[in-house]
């Protein structure tokens, strides 16, 4: 089963207009990791945020971090069509001594020109 | 350098056969991650490596799943008998670390006739 939330499912927006979504989780964990994902190809990292962080920029990337209430959200700004993809969060759980990263469903950006 | 590479990046399987898929992670990476990707899913965690060790394999769907890293590096999963249902993404990862970032291979597409 999946333990993150990605909200919302897709989102489409114009060229030069932020896009945020959001990830809830279940469980406490120790990262949270933000992915992107064109379509048929594999996965490409964008920013890792540690529990003990609030907030973290990349770019034009800007990601939140709220372990009270178990989400993150990851906001794009000035969007461009070459964003068009898959984002998923991925949580890393502790688990018998090691970690497992447990990915959440995804939303699905589409960014029109 | 060069990045996480898989092998073959499609396969075709008549049900009951058995495949092999292979994954060479970036060089010196410690940690191993395969996942499964359904369509329009998120990746869903399969296994872990440490180095040669499989620390984590309680993401395997079944008995006719089996993955290995005997010189801990290269990494081979190994369906056996496939099944319609084993039709997906099978996504290999590798970092220098446990809760580190993960660099993505492309994929083994694999479908079962």
């Amino acid at each position: 089963s999946q333990q993150g939330e990605e909200d919302p499912q897709a989102l489409s927006i114009q060229e030069g207009e932020n896009a945020t979504m959001n990830c809830s989780y279940k469980t406490s964990i120790n990262n949270l990791q933000w992915y992107r994902q064109n379509s048929g190809r594999g996965l490409v990292h964008l920013i890792l945020i540690r529990s003990n962080e609030r907030e973290k920029h990349s770019g034009r990337l800007r990601v939140t971090l709220d372990t009270s209430k178990k989400s993150s959200s990851l906001l794009i700004t000035a969007s461009r069509a070459a964003d068009t993809a898959s984002y998923f969060c991925a949580t890393a759980l502790r688990t018998s001594g090691t970690y497992k990263y447990i990915f959440g469903t995804g939303t699905r950006l589409k960014v029109l020109a | 350098g060069a990045g996480v590479s898989q092998s073959p990046r499609y396969k075709v399987a008549k049900r009951g056969q058995d495949v092999a898929l292979r994954c060479d992670p970036i060089s010196g990476h410690v940690s191993l991650f395969w996942y499964q990707q359904a369509l329009g899913q998120g990746p869903e965690f399969l296994t872990y490596f440490q180095n040669e060790a499989q620390l984590d394999k309680s993401g395997l769907p079944s008995d006719r799943f089996f993955a290995e890293r005997p010189e801990g590096s290269v990494s081979t999963l190994k369906i056996q008998r496939t099944q319609q249902e084993d039709s997906a993404v099978y996504l290999c990862a590798s970092s220098q670390g446990r809760q580190e970032t993960q660099y993505f291979g492309p994929g083994t597409r694999l479908l079962v006739l």
